[in-house]
């Protein structure tokens, strides 16, 4: 069964401090692994692929196939990081989208 | 483009009772996932659409039953309601092998 795993439900920095959401994942195989974000009032939007290897706003995030892990970083905080973050997996790529496997997600909190 | 788009916004229900969920894809998009957001957890997934036909299902009882339609937009239904329904669905589109885009969500809530 595939599972992922966010173990903290509330993350409270202060702005300019690094960030560092973790998420840990279970699969039999190789999954594409993501992160969505969900600002206040807004929907629930992609903020990065593992599979892309990008940095947007300033957030990178590596896959760890040893330690099953897909921790999200930011070196600076900013006040509008203040967000909840949802870790998702999903499997290989077929001729259709593959589903979503969430985690409970991590709120975050960027405090002055 | 509006992109995905979900009605109604929100729908107060009795238990037993049926309910329909509508969901417009985004412009060129040809496939539909749904997914239930209960309170405090993460998006769930229900099931996928795609050329008409339900290509993958999540671990929902057959309750909830789906369709699309040749426009490629969708409906959700649930039939006897019961109280844990209550929820946030949510509706994505896609076009493969790009991301899955979210709706708004339609906030059940069975009494």
């Amino acid at each position: 069964a595939q599972r992922v795993t966010q173990p903290e439900k509330l993350l409270s920095v202060f702005k300019g401090a690094p960030v560092e959401l973790k998420c840990n994942y279970s699969y039999s195989g190789s999954p594409e692994l993501f992160w969505y974000v969900q600002y206040s009032r807004q929907r629930l939007q992609l903020l990065l692929r593992h599979i892309s290897r990008e940095s947007i706003k300033g957030f990178t995030a590596d896959l760890n196939k040893g330690e099953t892990s897909f921790h999200l970083k930011k070196p600076f905080a900013q006040e509008e990081d203040s967000a909840m973050y949802y870790c998702a997996l999903s499997g290989p790529r077929t001729g259709t989208a593959s589903k979503l496997t969430f985690g409970t997600g991590t709120r975050l909190q960027v405090t002055l | 483009d509006a992109g995905v788009t979900q009605s109604p916004t929100h729908l107060i229900k009795t238990r037993g009772q049926q309910v329909t969920l509508r969901c417009s894809p985004k412009s060129g998009h040809d496939t539909v996932s749904w997914y239930q957001q209960a309170l405090g957890q993460g998006p769930q997934f229900i099931f996928q659409y795609y050329e008409e036909e339900e290509r993958q299902r999540g671990n929902f009882p057959d309750r909830f039953s789906g369709h699309q339609f040749p426009n490629y937009s969708s409906e959700l239904n649930v039939n006897a309601l019961l109280l844990g329904d209550s929820a946030l669905y949510l509706c994505a589109s896609s076009l493969f092998p790009y991301e899955q885009y979210f709706g708004p969500g339609t906030r059940l809530t069975v009494t």
